[in-house]
């Protein structure tokens, strides 16, 4: 079974409007962390945000908020007022204390901002 | 400034050779790891170290090997035998805990020729 799944291969916004990237994510352990990094065309991994297993609020970092679900398994990455510079892929994480803290990735979702 | 540097940025390989990828980190994290990504697609583990002098195969470790003499370095050697070493290689570093996340290196684009 996938540990993480982004079910969005590609994603359009229009600039300054909200956007929400979907990751779902399967674990059994108590113990974990929740991840999303940006990824330009240049390549280069960029982290936004974290979201612990045991956090009570969703996480918020400038623009980027966490839509943690904890019962759904579900850790939505939300970009509010999107700008052309959003225009990248985006992967969501996870780490779980019980598997060594290997990090596992989902697919990907390339966000493209309409101007 | 702390933080990854892989090199080199861009980098051509004739078939049968074998071509060595540099990771050097001085955020002084235990563990180290290597990625491969493909266009288009999202980041498959090849290699990872948790300590020095070890090292563990991740999930597409064949036709690649690494060494980890030193704690900052963590190099990766792209073999012969790897059939389609085309693509984007991501160096990352971490603590070694459940909450803190990878820092990654700017990647090494591998082109077969």
């Amino acid at each position: 079974a996938q540990k993480i799944t982004q079910t969005q291969p590609g994603m359009f916004v229009q600039e300054k409007e909200a956007v929400t990237l979907d990751c779902t994510y399967d674990t059994s352990d108590p113990s974990y962390g929740l991840f999303w990094y940006k990824q330009p065309s240049s390549g280069e991994m960029i982290f936004l945000i974290y979201q612990g297993s045991y956090d009570q609020q969703n996480a918020t970092e400038g623009r980027y908020s966490l839509n943690f679900q904890k019962a759904r398994k579900s850790a939505n990455l939300v970009i509010s007022a999107s700008q052309l510079g959003d225009s990248a892929m985006y992967f969501c994480a996870m780490r779980e204390l019980s598997t060594g803290n290997q990090f596992y990735f989902g697919t990907g979702t390339s966000l493209t901002v309409i101007p | 400034d702390g933080g990854i540097t892989q090199s080199p940025k861009y980098l051509f390989r004739k078939e049968g050779q074998n071509v060595t990828l540099s990771c050097e980190q001085n955020l002084n994290h235990d563990a180290m790891y290597w990625y491969r990504q493909d266009p288009g697609q999202g980041l498959r583990l090849i290699y990872y170290s948790q300590i020095v002098n070890d090292f563990q195969k991740g999930d597409i470790a064949e036709g690649y090997s690494v060494s980890r003499e030193k704690k900052e370095s963590f190099p990766l050697t792209v073999t012969s035998a790897q059939k389609n070493p085309t693509a984007f290689y991501l160096c990352a570093s971490s603590i070694d805990q459940t909450f803190y996340g990878y820092t990654f290196g700017s990647g090494t684009r591998l082109t077969v020729v």
